[in-house]
């Protein structure tokens, strides 16, 4: 099975600084990994994905860095802005799984006027 | 405007009395999905499908049942609810086939069974 754990259940993150969040999965056949976001009464929003044949893959103010030696997936946003403010999922996909995706608990982004 | 939308958002229902949650999408996405979300659980998948008439079990799929007669439709149905059923539930879609991660998200419906 597969098992996605985040190391801090909230992070804190002056404006205009760079938020790092961090995600641990368990199962190292897991072959493609996608970060959502989700604010405040709505449904999770698409932000980026990257498959295992790639350690890094930018977007707009996002980059996601895969390191499948240890089993670690992160997000960096850059320049942090206020609508930033939301709870952020990674979620995985263990290649002989299908379509099945497995999210890992949430990490909550405070930013900080 | 490219959505999914759910009906209802807010439900507060009795044990045993049978609901449906409907879900639909005017994108014209081959793969839909139901989702359950709990404090400190993340989302779970409770039911998933591939394109009509194709559904397979996501992890938590006792007391959920799904149909997928239209592309556009993906209803969730508990014939028998139960209070551990209280949840915030979230139907998604994607493209299908190698884009099954890239989830678009109904607004949620928060389902409570007293």
């Amino acid at each position: 099975g597969e098992s996605v754990g985040l190391h801090l259940p909230t992070l804190s993150v002056q404006e205009g600084d760079n938020s790092i969040i961090n995600c641990a999965y368990s199962n190292s056949a897991s072959d493609y990994f996608i970060w959502y976001k989700q604010e405040s009464g709505k449904g999770p929003q698409f932000i980026i994905d990257i498959r295992s044949n790639m350690d890094k893959r930018q977007g707009q103010r996002v980059t996601v860095l895969l390191n499948k030696t240890v089993k670690h997936l992160s997000l960096q946003i850059a320049a942090t802005q206020p609508g930033d403010s939301a709870v952020y999922f990674c979620a995985v996909r263990p290649k002989a799984a299908g379509n099945k995706l497995t999210f890992g608990g949430g990490t909550r982004v405070l930013v900080k006027p | 405007e490219a959505q999914v939308t759910q009906n209802p958002r807010y439900l507060i229902t009795v044990t045993g009395k049978k609901l449906t949650v409907t879900c639909s999408q005017n994108m014209n996405h081959e793969y839909m999905s139901w989702y359950r979300q709990d404090p400190g659980l993340g989302l779970r998948q409770i039911y998933y499908s591939m394109n009509v008439e194709v559904t397979d079990k996501g992890d938590v799929p006792e007391g959920y049942k799904v149909s997928r007669k239209e592309k556009r439709n993906f209803p969730l149905i508990l014939e028998s609810p139960s209070p551990n059923q209280t949840s915030l539930y979230f139907c998604a879609s994607s493209l299908g086939t190698g884009r099954t991660g890239e989830l678009f998200f109904g607004e949620g419906s928060r389902l409570t069974v007293l």
